[in-house]
């Protein structure tokens, strides 16, 4: 089945930086990615659509200057939280989805990001 | 407002036991259902959708509308079943997926 890798899985950072976390399509090409967030306990939320070549589709809420998303090729999107707080720590999921009309999200593994 | 609710957090049941995990939505037009399991240490996966009407490792869903309601049902539960659950609407033509906070469902030998 379609593989979609993230990474780090796991990162640490001080309060005030920046820290990018990437998703990759490894064996099919990812027209369509999406970006959500899992608070402990909580459901995944989705923070933004992206598309390959064009601005992301921020949810309600989402701060995109905060949050910079960057899908630059049709296997690989980026997210770049920038000056991170600790109430950024989260766990932050990436999917992809070939194609138009229904196909189904393939869902990396996730990236845990804790903020000091 | 659309919304997923799945009021169970956790679900124990033996080995060989029914399971149903319910899952209730809120949306006005007509909605697509799905089920994603998450196996533990391992990603999220789509399960079941309602426009398949298949059955997937025992578990089958029925959508009914009158009650909008989503449960996902297998007769006899395996220890192999034991994950998280995750009940998910998709709204009109968009591709956004909008999750219920999940039930944990622990099978006992």
């Amino acid at each position: 089945g379609a593989v979609v890798s993230q990474h780090p899985s796991r990162v640490i950072c001080k309060s005030g930086t920046s820290v990018k976390i990437e998703c990759r399509s490894l064996d099919f090409q990812a027209t369509t990615m999406f970006w959500y967030r899992q608070f402990p306990k909580q459901s995944l939320m989705l923070m933004a659509t992206s598309n390959e070549g064009s601005k992301a589709t921020y949810e309600q809420g989402v701060e995109k200057d905060k949050f910079l998303i960057n899908h630059a090729s049709l296997t690989l999107s980026t997210l770049t939280v920038t000056s991170a707080h600790p109430e950024d720590s989260s766990f932050y999921i990436c999917s992809a989805r070939m194609g138009q009309g229904w196909h189904e999200q393939f869902f990396g593994p996730g990236t845990r990001l804790t903020v000091l | 407002a659309q919304r997923v609710t799945q009021p169970e957090k956790l679900l124990s049941v033996f080995k060989g036991a029914p399971v149903e995990l319910k899952c209730n939505y809120s949306y006005s037009g007509s909605p697509e259902l799905f089920w994603y399991v998450q196996y533990s240490r391992q990603r999220l996966q789509l399960l079941l959708r309602h426009i398949s009407r298949e059955s997937i490792k025992g578990f089958t869903a029925d959508l009914n509308k009158g009650e909008t309601s989503f449960h996902l049902k297998k007769p006899f539960a395996q220890e192999e079943d034991s994950a998280m659950y995750y009940c998910a609407l998709r709204t009109g033509n968009t591709d956004k997926l909008i999750f219920g906070t999940g039930t944990r469902l622990q099978v006992f030998p």
